[in-house]
């Protein structure tokens, strides 16, 4: 089975802040990582996606990747409250068809 | 921008019915799918296509059937919905190729009585 872990939170962070999320991921064929954002009652929303080990940039959000480890990650510089949202880690596996695995979510709460 | 749209955003309907659940993507992307949502068990996969006609199995597929007769549709039916099957349910699609990111439509909040 396939597995992809959140910490569920809620992780709580100052306005201003860097929030950072994380993701571990178990097969270690895996080759593209997905962020998405779900405000309450909405649909997920893709912010950032990665393919290669490293980091990507993309205004204030950064996905870094260590496949060595297995572990994805983002982080939010100078968060706002509106960056409050639960935040769904999502990972694809080869032969899988598009067929993507998503994590249970980190909820970020961004205080004032 | 991608445009993935589901035909109602609250649906309730009664127990053994038989429901329909629309979903119409306008990027004619080949990839299409079916989750559910539901807090605490997150976003479980219940269908998918990979082209018109063609369909495969997700992880939770009972009580589910799908259909997709043109590229840009696809429906998920209920075949005799029960109260477990009250849920959100989300439609993704994407490009073909493997590695493409999904979009999603607004989601369904069903309802069975």
């Amino acid at each position: 089975q396939k597995e992809v872990e959140q910490n569920s939170g809620p992780l709580s962070v100052p306005e201003g802040a860097i929030a950072s999320l994380n993701c571990t991921y178990s097969d270690r064929g895996s080759q593209s990582f997905f962020w998405y954002r779900q405000y309450s009652g909405k649909s997920p929303e893709l912010i950032m996606f990665i393919y290669s080990n490293g980091d990507k940039e993309d205004g204030r959000f950064t996905a870094q990747l260590n496949k060595a480890s297995q572990y994805v990650s983002l982080l939010i510089r100078d968060s706002q409250p509106s960056d409050s949202a639960t935040y769904l880690c999502a990972v694809n596996s080869p032969g899988t068809a598009s067929k993507l695995t998503f994590g249970t979510g980190t909820r970020l709460q961004v205080t004032l | 921008d991608v445009k993935v749209t589901q035909s109602s955003r609250y649906l309730v309907k009664r127990t053994g019915e038989k429901v329909f659940l629309e979903c119409v993507q306008d990027m004619d992307h080949e990839n299409m799918f079916w989750y559910r949502q539901d807090p605490g068990l997150g976003l479980r996969l219940i269908y998918f296509s990979y082209d018109v006609k063609m369909k495969e199995k997700g992880d939770i597929p009972e009580g589910y059937s799908v259909s997709r007769e043109k590229k840009e549709r696809f429906s998920l039916i209920l075949e005799s919905a029960s109260t477990n099957q009250t849920s959100m349910y989300l439609c993704a699609s994407s490009l073909g190729g493997g590695l493409m990111p999904q979009h999603f439509g607004d989601g369904t909040r069903l309802s069975i009585l």
